[in-house]
């Protein structure tokens, strides 16, 4: 079996610092995706990446840049932490298809 | 309106009792799946449909496409089902992204 891993768990930032948060899966899975999840919000979809060096935005990309550089792995940095800003990003991978979808566990940000 | 409604948004059940949750989309989907996540925050897949019913052991899942919605039945509730199940949909366009319902959190009453 895969795995899918993200890095790091937790996050701390100061207002205007630029965060990375990375994450790597063996599936050999095309398609990854970076989602927030803010309380009572559900997930909304920031970017996703349907192969190696694609980029698509989602529906809340606006203040986040991101990178697909190897099919494995598949980098979020935040361009300029918002004080008090506190959410859970999750990271995920799937086939073409989109039947096999898999998440990590998250990273958990805060900003001070 | 929101693409994907789920209801209701929390649920408590006595150990044993059955129960369902219900995804309305207010578009045609193209598929539809489940997730539980746990207290760890961490997301399961339960299930995939394209279409039809689909059952895992004490759950079953059905997607309706044409009448634009999708049911989740938990049947005889244990305390690991425990956590918040989300549905996703997918709207056809290619892309594999999902939209997700503001989920359901789902604890059994002690």
């Amino acid at each position: 079996g895969g795995i899918i891993t993200q890095t790091p768990k937790f996050l701390i930032g100061q207002e205007g610092q630029k965060l990375t948060l990375k994450c790597q899966q063996n599936f050999n899975h095309d398609t990854m995706y970076w989602y927030r999840q803010d309380s009572g919000k559900g997930l909304r979809l920031i970017y996703y990446s349907i192969t190696e060096n694609d980029l698509q935005k989602g529906d809340l990309s606006e203040g986040y840049d991101a990178s697909r550089e190897k099919k494995s792995s598949f980098s979020l940095t935040v361009t300029s932490a918002q004080k008090n800003e506190m959410a859970v990003f999750l990271c995920a991978s799937s086939i073409r298809g989109g039947s096999d979808y898999t998440f990590g566990s998250g990273t958990r940000l805060l900003v001070i | 309106g929101m693409p994907v409604e789920q209801n209701p948004p929390a649920l408590s059940l006595y150990e044993g009792a059955d129960s369902g949750l219900r995804c309305n989309f207010s578009t045609t989907m193209k598929s539809v799946q489940w997730f539980q996540q746990n207290h760890r925050g961490r997301l399961i897949t339960l299930f995939y449909l394209a279409q039809g019913t689909k059952e895992n052991g004490r759950l079953k899942s059905t997607f309706n496409s044409k009448e634009r919605y999708s049911t989740l039945h938990i049947k005889d509730a244990q305390l690991e089902d425990s956590g918040t199940y989300f549905c996703a949909a997918e709207a056809g366009t290619g892309s594999n992204r999902l939209t997700f319902g503001k989920g359901t959190k789902f604890s059994l009453i002690p």
